[in-house]
C-alpha cells in the first residue's frame, strides 16, 4: 500500500524557516518524481515544486511564488522527500501536501497519491 | 502561465442528477489534464488523467472529455458520496496549475 506521511508543520514567525518531511512507503520511491502542493485555508490547490528522480539528475522546478525561498530535496536511501522553507511570509500559511507523480513523461505527470498534509502557520 | 477557469464555481444538485463541470485553459494543453475530488478535511483524490482516462478504482459514473482548451468532467448519476470540491489541473507546462475548484453541494 502506497503511503505518504508528512511531518514538520507548525507555527513560525514571518521571516522564519521550517523544514517539512515526507516519509514514503509501499512503492519504489527512487523511481518517481515527487512534488509539493499547498492549500491555504478555505482556498484552492497551489503547486509549489518538483524534484525529478536520479535518472533525471534530481533536477527541480518551482512556482514563481516560492522560487529562491523554498528548496525541494530527497533522500532515496531513506525514502524521504523534504521541503526547506526560508523567509516565510504570512501568505505561505497553508496545508502542505506531498504527492507522488505517476510517471516521467508529460502525459503521466498526474498526481496519483497524496499525503494527508501538514499545516504550516506563519504568524507573529 | 496557463490559466484554468472552472465553471461553475458552485453547483447545487440532487442525488441521481447528471452533473457537468467545465475547465477552460488559456492555451492548448495537449490533453494533459487531470481531475481531482476533494472532500472536507481530506487530501485530493485523482479521478481522471489525460483528459478522459479513468483512474483505477474510480466509479464509472465519472467521465472526462475534451481537447485543446475545453474539457469537461461528468458525473452521470450523482451519489451521496460525490458531494465534494472538484479541481482540474494542467500538466502541459510549468508551472503546473489548478482550476479554482467547483463545489458540488446537495440541493
Amino acid at each position: 500500500e502506497v503511503q505518504l506521511v508528512e511531518s514538520g508543520g507548525g507555527v513560525v514567525q514571518p521571516g522564519g524557516s521550517l523544514r517539512l518531511s515526507c516519509a514514503a512507503s509501499g512503492f519504489t520511491f527512487s523511481d518517481h518524481y515527487m512534488d509539493w502542493v499547498r492549500q491555504a485555508p478555505g482556498k484552492g490547490l497551489d503547486w509549489i515544486g518538483r524534484i525529478r528522480n536520479k535518472a533525471n539528475k534530481y533536477t527541480t522546478e518551482y512556482a514563481a511564488s516560492v522560487k529562491g525561498r523554498f528548496t525541494v530535496s530527497r533522500d532515496d536511501s531513506v525514502n524521504s522527500l523534504y521541503l526547506q522553507m526560508n523567509s516565510l511570509k504570512i501568505e505561505d500559511t497553508a496545508v502542505y501536501y506531498c504527492v507522488r507523480v505517476y510517471g516521467s513523461d508529460w502525459s503521466t505527470h498526474y498526481f496519483d497519491y497524496w499525503g494527508q498534509g501538514t499545516l504550516v502557520t506563519v504568524s507573529s | 502561465d496557463i490559466q484554468l477557469t472552472q465553471s461553475p464555481s458552485f453547483l447545487s444538485a440532487s442525488v441521481g442528477d447528471r452533473v457537468t463541470i467545465t475547465c477552460r485553459a488559456s492555451q492548448g494543453i495537449n490533453n494533459y489534464l487531470a481531475w481531482y475530488q476533494q472532500k472536507v478535511d481530506k487530501a485530493p483524490k485523482l479521478l481522471i488523467y489525460t483528459a478522459s482516462s479513468l483512474q483505477s478504482g474510480v466509479p464509472s459514473r465519472f467521465s472526462g472529455s475534451g481537447s485543446g482548451t475545453e474539457f469537461t468532467l461528468t458525473i452521470s448519476c450523482l451519489q451521496p458520496e460525490d458531494f465534494a470540491v472538484y479541481y482540474c489541473q494542467q500538466l502541459n507546462s510549468y508551472p503546473l496549475t489548478f482550476g479554482g475548484g467547483t463545489k458540488v453541494e446537495l440541493k
